[in-house]
């Protein structure tokens, strides 16, 4: 049963447009959710986090927005540059443990 | 600049060999973890440790085994392997940053291939 869900595989974006990545979720035990970025053949390297008790939290292009009442999260990356393309996964962190619970990832492109 | 190494990178061997899969941090973290990934899908956690002589089989089940004798070491290992282990295995340690959430910083991955 997942309980964290991202329904879009992939994603294109122009050079310096908005990207947004959606994220859902189930479990209302969440404490925190965090952001990823996967590049081929390397581990996930962390992006941003944002407690469950806020409802944005912004560091340089990357922004995320939690809305509780949808059980939604957004990242928006803002301008979107090529480097920035690779899989963003969203997790979040259970109250009850420290692993986290990740979706499926979105895969980003953007193109110059 | 890692500071968690996982080796090897990639190996591709025959089935009912016996593989370890090593993992070392180097930043004194107490939680380590081990994730499976196949392409396309989510990171599935088959195993977590939360500190010295201390390991727990994640939500995935998998017939791999691990121990935790040093805090920094956390191996894997697959007695006999299967095509079915053909998969990416990274792993992980964390600590709280001053947000309050729990950082995991992961290493390359190791893919296998078992034929």
């Amino acid at each position: 049963d997942q309980q964290v869900k991202q329904n879009s595989p992939s994603l294109s974006v122009q050079e310096g447009r908005i990207s947004i990545l959606n994220c859902d979720y189930t479990n209302s035990m969440f404490d925190y959710f965090l952001w990823y970025k996967k590049y081929p053949a390397e581990g996930p390297t962390f992006l941003i986090s944002i407690s469950s008790i806020k409802d944005k939290n912004e560091d340089g292009r990357f922004t995320v927005f939690l809305n509780k009442s949808a059980k939604h999260l957004s990242l928006h990356i803002v301008p979107s540059q090529p480097g920035d393309s690779a899989v963003y996964f969203c997790a979040a962190n259970p109250h009850s443990g420290y692993a986290l619970n990740f979706g499926k990832g979105t895969s980003l492109l953007v193109t110059p | 600049e890692a500071d968690i190494y996982q080796t090897p990178r990639y190996l591709v061997i025959g089935t009912g060999k016996k593989i370890t899969l090593e993992c070392s941090q180097t930043m004194g973290h107490d939680k380590m973890y081990w994730y499976q990934q196949d392409p396309g899908m989510e990171l599935h956690l088959i195993h977590y440790s939360y500190g010295v002589n201390s390991t727990e089989k994640g939500d995935l089940s998998s017939e791999s085994t691990v121990s935790r004798i040093r805090t920094e070491h956390f191996p894997l290992t697959l007695e006999s392997a299967r095509p079915s282990h053909t998969s990416q295995y990274l792993c992980a340690s964390s600590e709280f940053r001053t947000s309050g959430a729990n950082v995991l910083t992961f290493g390359a991955g190791s893919r296998l291939t078992v034929l």
